[in-house]
């Protein structure tokens, strides 16, 4: 099926350090956005991005929508231990003829180290 | 307000049975996806239910079926189970139409071993 590119896969960081993960396409998405899963749960929503250019944040956690429309990025400032997970990104068509499906990245797994 | 709600939570199941998956959609939502995730995989789309009938589906075989009632619940079927049916699957809420959202709010899932 189709997945989105993102990046890395996999980060083992110590308490306190900033993480910087993204996620890029081949299509254009009206819509990204990003969700952490733990394991056994379902993804949790974390920042919706809805404008290219568009810049959010919540709490810690900063995303941004790509000018292009084709990639974002998230960033999480000053780590804690429960920031442990595996984050996705999701990008979403929306209009005439689309469901609003999403389409995800393959995660990214985030271990911090206390 | 009630989120999503899957259940069951876990599942057994042999080739060649069959499976139903059940999604109570979160409160004021009224469309309902499902999604399978392999292990190690982001959530693929199976298809999408709004106003009771199927509104788009992903490249997954006819032997997956859904259905949504009235209250929106829906149902996922799975026919004739394959080992690679094993996953864990997932439902999202959402509102579409007048006050909609762009947002997909998923349930906790529910994990389907085939043996």
């Amino acid at each position: 099926g189709q997945q989105l590119n993102q990046s890395p896969q996999s980060m083992f960081i110590q308490e306190g350090e900033d993480v910087s993960m993204n996620c890029t396409s081949s299509s254009i998405f009206n819509t990204w956005l990003w969700y952490k899963q733990d394991p056994g749960e379902g993804p949790v929503l974390l920042i919706a991005l809805y404008k290219a250019g568009e810049l959010t944040s919540n709490g810690r956690l900063t995303a941004q929508f790509g000018i292009t429309r084709k990639d974002s990025f998230l960033n999480i400032s000053a780590s804690i231990p429960s920031d442990v997970g595996i984050y996705f990104c999701a990008g979403q068509q929306l209009g005439s003829g689309n469901t609003g499906k999403l389409i995800f990245g393959q995660g990214t797994t985030l271990q911090v180290k206390p | 307000e009630t989120g999503v709600t899957q259940s069951p939570t876990h599942l057994i199941k042999t080739r060649g049975q069959q499976v139903t998956l059940r999604c109570s959609s979160q409160s004021g939502h009224n469309t309902v996806s499902w999604y399978q995730q392999a292990l190690g995989q982001g959530p693929q789309f199976i298809f999408q239910y709004y106003r009771e009938e199927e509104n788009g589906r992903g490249n997954f075989p006819p032997r997956f079926s859904g259905l949504q009632f009235p209250n929106y619940s829906s149902e996922l079927n799975v026919n004739a189970l394959e080992l690679d049916d094993s996953a864990l699957y997932l439902c999202a809420s959402t509102s579409t139409g007048r006050h909609a959202t762009n947002e997909q709010f998923f349930g906790p899932g529910t994990r389907l071993t085939v043996l």
